[in-house]
C-alpha cells in the first residue's frame, strides 16, 4: 500500500522567509510518479510539480525549489523568500506509474505567510 | 485560468432532489477524474474515465452516477444524497492514464464544485 506522511500540520512564517514543507512517502513500487499541489482558499488545486522516480534531480522554478531523495524517501519543498500569496494548503501525493490519475495524497500542510 | 470548467461553483440541494455536476475540459485528455474532498481533508478519488469508459470505481456509494457523454464532457449525477455527502467536487483531466516518461502527462484539476446537502 502507498502512503504519503506530511508532518507538518500548519506552518506560519513571516513575509520573506524562507520555508520547507516535509513530505515523506512509502511504496512497494520501483517506478512511481510524486507530485506537489497547491489549493488556495478558491478551492483549486494547482499543479506545481511531477518527479518521476528515477529522476532524482532537484529542480527549481522561480522561488520554488524541490529536493528528491529515494534513499530517505523523501520530496521536500522550498519557498524562498515567501510572500502572502504563497498562504494555502499545500498537497504532497504519490502515484503508481500505470496511472498518474490514481494519487494517494498526504494530508496537507497549511502555510500561512503573515505581511 | 483553470482549462477545466466546472459548474456550478456552488450547489445546496435536499436529501429527495436530483442534481448534477458537471465538468468540462478542451484540451484533448482522454482521461477524466472525479473526486471528492472534505473540509482539511485531502482529496479522495472517486471515478476515473479512460476514453469515456469507467476505468475505476472506488467503490462509490450508487447514490453518485457518473457519465461520461463524450471526451470533453464529465458528468456527476447526484441522488438522494446525505448531509455527510457534503463536500467540495474536484473534476480533473490528464492526457491518458498511462505512465509515459513524456512530461506532458500533467493532471489539470478545477475548481470544484461545493455540494451541501441539506
Amino acid at each position: 500500500a502507498q502512503k504519503v506522511t506530511q508532518a507538518q500540520t500548519e506552518i506560519s512564517v513571516v513575509e520573506k522567509e524562507d520555508v520547507t514543507l516535509d513530505c515523506v512517502y512509502e511504496t512497494r513500487d520501483t517506478t512511481y510518479y510524486l507530485f506537489w499541489y497547491k489549493q488556495p482558499p478558491s478551492g483549486e488545486l494547482v499543479f506545481l510539480i511531477r518527479r518521476n522516480s528515477f529522476d532524482e534531480q532537484n529542480e527549481i522554478s522561480g522561488r520554488y525549489s524541490w529536493n528528491f531523495q529515494k534513499s530517505t524517501s523523501s520530496f521536500n519543498f522550498t519557498i524562498t523568500a515567501s510572500q502572502v500569496v504563497d498562504s494555502a494548503v499545500y498537497f504532497c501525493a504519490l502515484s503508481d506509474w500505470g496511472n498518474a490519475g490514481k494519487s494517494t495524497f498526504g494530508d496537507g500542510t497549511t502555510l500561512t505567510v503573515k505581511p | 485560468d483553470t482549462e477545466v470548467t466546472q459548474t456550478p461553483k456552488h450547489l445546496v440541494m435536499g436529501m429527495t432532489n436530483k442534481k448534477s455536476l458537471k465538468c468540462e475540459q478542451h484540451m484533448g485528455h482522454r482521461a477524466m477524474y472525479w473526486y471528492k474532498q472534505k473540509a482539511k481533508k485531502p482529496p479522495e478519488l472517486m471515478f476515473v474515465y479512460s476514453y469515456e469508459k469507467l476505468s475505476i470505481n472506488e467503490s462509490v456509494p450508487s447514490r453518485f452516477s457518473p457519465e461520461c457523454p463524450n471526451s470533453s464532457l464529465l458528468n456527476l449525477h447526484l441522488h438522494a444524497l446525505q448531509p455527510e455527502d457534503s463536500a467540495l467536487y474536484l473534476c480533473a483531466s490528464s492526457q491518458d492514464l498511462t505512465g509515459a516518461a513524456r512530461s506532458g502527462n500533467t493532471i489539470y484539476f478545477g475548481e470544484g464544485s461545493w455540494l451541501t446537502v441539506v
